[in-house]
């Protein structure tokens, strides 16, 4: 069965400083990878996806993700984090077996302090 | 453009009582995705329709159901609602259904019950 993992339940980092935020996924075949940010009440917006070519995925806001296959990975980067970053992070596969539904994990939340 | 648009935003019910919640997609998007958001559960899969068609179903009860028109518009339907539905419901549009592409996700709507 498809399922991305979030290992880190919160992310605190300093105002200005680089971000990561951690995403493992197990799949049968290629994975379609996918990254999308919560604010308060709201719904998710996308960030960005990776199909299929280079490894280096450039998304909205500043955001990017790196695609590793040997360690199964998806982590979303930022290079100098802003306090309005600080929402709730989910990655997410595509299933396969023609039902294309999302397969989230359990989501990240990221504190960027001033 | 404007983006996936949600009716009613929130929502209080009894247990027991029945509710409907409406969906309106990106104009031209012809996929539409529910899915349910809890603080236990995570975002699961409701279903997804294309075309007027249901795809797919999530591994919920038979009380949740929904459909499509032929606008493209969508509404789901909880009936003898139970305090465990309580959650945020969220609706995502893409313009075909496949793997590749991306959903745009409303704003949801906060669905309590009492």
């Amino acid at each position: 069965a498809q399922s991305v993992a979030q290992p880190e339940d919160q992310v605190n980092v300093a105002e200005g400083n680089p971000l990561t935020v951690k995403c493992t996924y197990s799949v049968s075949g290629n994975p379609y990878l996918f990254w999308y940010v919560q604010y308060p009440n709201r719904g998710l917006q996308f960030l960005l996806k990776y199909i299929t070519g280079d490894n280096l995925v450039k998304g909205s806001y500043g955001f990017e993700a790196e695609f590793n296959k040997s360690q199964t990975s998806f982590h979303l980067k930022k290079p100098s984090a802003l306090v309005s970053d600080s929402a709730l992070y989910f990655c997410a596969v595509r299933d396969i077996g023609g039902t294309y539904k999302y397969i989230f994990g359990t989501g990240t939340r990221l504190k960027v302090l001033a | 453009k404007a983006g996936v648009t949600q009716t009613p935003r929130y929502l209080i019910k009894t247990r027991g009582q029945q509710v409907t919640l409406s969906c309106s997609p990106i104009s031209g998007h012809r996929s539409v995705s529910w899915y349910q958001q809890t603080p236990g559960q995570g975002l699961q899969f409701l279903f997804e329709y294309f075309s007027e068609t249901q795809r797919n179903k999530g591994n919920f009860p038979g009380r949740f159901s929904g459909r499509q028109f032929s606008n493209s518009r969508s509404e789901m339907n909880v009936s003898t609602l139970e305090l465990g539905d309580s959650a945020l419901y969220l609706c995502a549009s893409s313009p075909r259904s496949s793997r590749d592409t991306e959903a745009f996700f409303g704003q949801g709507t906060r669905l309590t019950v009492v």
